[in-house]
């Protein structure tokens, strides 16, 4: 498989912003993606941004696209103890979908 | 829609033992995916079928796995014979165009398997 790179873990206090970081390998993929896992759950598309885009803004999500140097990130604005939950990018080459290792977001209160 | 469906929800079985893990995906999609989730590895793809046809089955472990789609609507995973190291959550996923890269990936509730 492709090496899609996160960090594991990320504490942010609820009201403040986050940033999940993501490093993929593969440029040939048309789309990528950020999906959320809550406890117990599969994974939900959180949102994605085409990949002849710089950045894509969803509400409280900012997609940023770096395709030189292969790196994704996903900003949440007001961080809410709701947004607590394993958050992995995706690269989709050829007809296949790569996740990450999920980067498990804590929001304290 | 329903979503993707998963059977069991959870299962614990004893090393040796069969496990048969089954998917029913949304009605029209027509590319299935299989995966596992460990804490050591995170999630790996272990196998997907596009129009019921497996397309690449080169992240199933070992012989001791295999899966098939007999049709549109439905999907086994088999584990013959189990071993303690197959302990993971299986996800099904499925998605609504061909091929992976241009739709979302919606994702079953997984099974959580517990071998013994």
């Amino acid at each position: 498989g492709e090496d899609v790179e996160q960090s594991l873990f990320l504490s942010v206090r609820e009201g403040d912003s986050s940033v999940i970081n993501c490093t993929y390998t593969d440029s040939s993929s048309t789309y990528l993606y950020w999906y959320k896992q809550e406890p117990g759950a599969g994974l939900q598309l959180l949102t994605y941004i085409f990949s002849n885009m710089d950045m894509k803004q969803d509400q409280r999500l900012t997609v940023l696209l770096n395709k030189k140097d292969k790196h994704l990130s996903l900003r949440i604005a007001d961080t809410q103890t709701g947004d607590s939950a394993i958050y992995f990018c995706a690269e989709t080459p050829g007809n296949q979908f790569y996740f990450g290792t999920g980067t498990s977001l804590t929001v304290i209160p | 829609d329903a979503g993707v469906i998963q059977s069991p929800r959870h299962e614990v079985t004893e090393m040796g033992q069969e496990v048969t893990l089954r998917c029913k995906p949304i009605s029209g999609h027509n590319s299935l995916f299989w995966y596992r989730q460990t804490m050591m590895r995170g999630l790996e793809l272990l196998i997907y079928f596009n129009n019921n046809v497996p397309i690449d089955d080169s992240g199933m472990p070992e012989d001791r796995f295999s899966a098939k789609m007999p049709n549109a609507s439905f999907s086994t995973l088999k584990i013959q014979p189990s071993e303690p190291r197959d302990s993971a959550v299986y996800f099904c996923a499925s998605s609504g165009l061909a091929g992976g890269n241009t739709g979302e990936l919606f994702f079953g509730e997984g099974s959580r398997l517990t071998v013994l």
